[in-house]
């Protein structure tokens, strides 16, 4: 079955520029997570959601968000942008898992530099 | 609080050599724990995972790991390393609702 597809791969975006990012779960995942990675501060729980409902929020400004739809897709946002959100943003879907005992299948990730 | 701690940033070993990834965590409750590994450019592949049971466990690959409540470690090992092993490795710890805690990461080298 097809894993966790991530879409765009790559995009280059300036300071003060909003991008949104995708992200389609393995089929029957209905929870979704995102992280962002960066050499610095390494992996790092942006936000998780299930049945469209954000169930936990890492700390990150508001400037960060998502949403997901009826179908599991979930996409997240972020909004004026800063030369620090340059990272790779990796999605991973889950069956459900609202204890730790769960496992994540990660998708290859959307790397964003922001110039 | 939630942390993991993987010592080494780099290990380097030659191929067929053994390998072992050293990892710490810092837990409250029951640790659920992971083994992720991560290609350049890639994602985050699962190599094996810790829920309860049997300490030691076994992955993809040929790795295992042994969960050691007492020293609180769950050390990721390989008897026989292959070139294609070379790569980042990332322990992490299932802190609920999907929140996975993971270490800064341990890059390998493998030396033909």
């Amino acid at each position: 079955k097809a894993g966790v597809t991530q879409t765009p791969r790559y995009l280059i975006k300036t300071r003060g520029q909003q991008v949104t990012l995708s992200c389609s779960p393995i089929s029957g995942h209905r929870s979704v997570s995102w992280y962002q990675q960066t050499p610095g501060q390494g992996l790092q729980f942006l936000f998780e959601y299930f049945s469209e409902t954000q169930r936990n929020k890492g700390n990150f400004p508001g400037r960060f968000s998502g949403r997901q739809f009826s179908n599991s897709r979930s996409e997240m946002n972020v909004s004026t942008l800063e030369l620090g959100d340059s990272a790779l943003y990796l999605c991973a879907s889950s069956r459900d898992g609202s204890s730790g005992a769960n496992v994540l299948t990660f998708g290859a990730g959307s790397r964003l530099t922001v110039l | 609080a939630q942390s993991v701690t993987q010592p080494d940033i780099h290990i380097t070993v030659s191929e067929g050599a053994s390998l072992e990834l050293r990892c710490n965590y810092s837990y409250g409750a029951t640790p659920y724990l992971f083994w992720y590994v991560q290609s350049p450019g890639q994602g985050l592949q699962l190599l094996l995972k810790y829920f309860s049971g049997d300490t030691l466990v076994q992955g993809i690959k040929g790795f295992e790991a042994e969960f050691k409540r007492s020293q609180s470690s769950f050390n990721l090992r390989k008897p026989s390393v292959h070139w294609s092993d070379a790569a980042e490795y990332f322990c992490a710890v299932g802190a609920g609702a999907n929140n996975l805690f993971f270490g800064t990461g341990t890059r390998l080298t493998v030396i033909p």
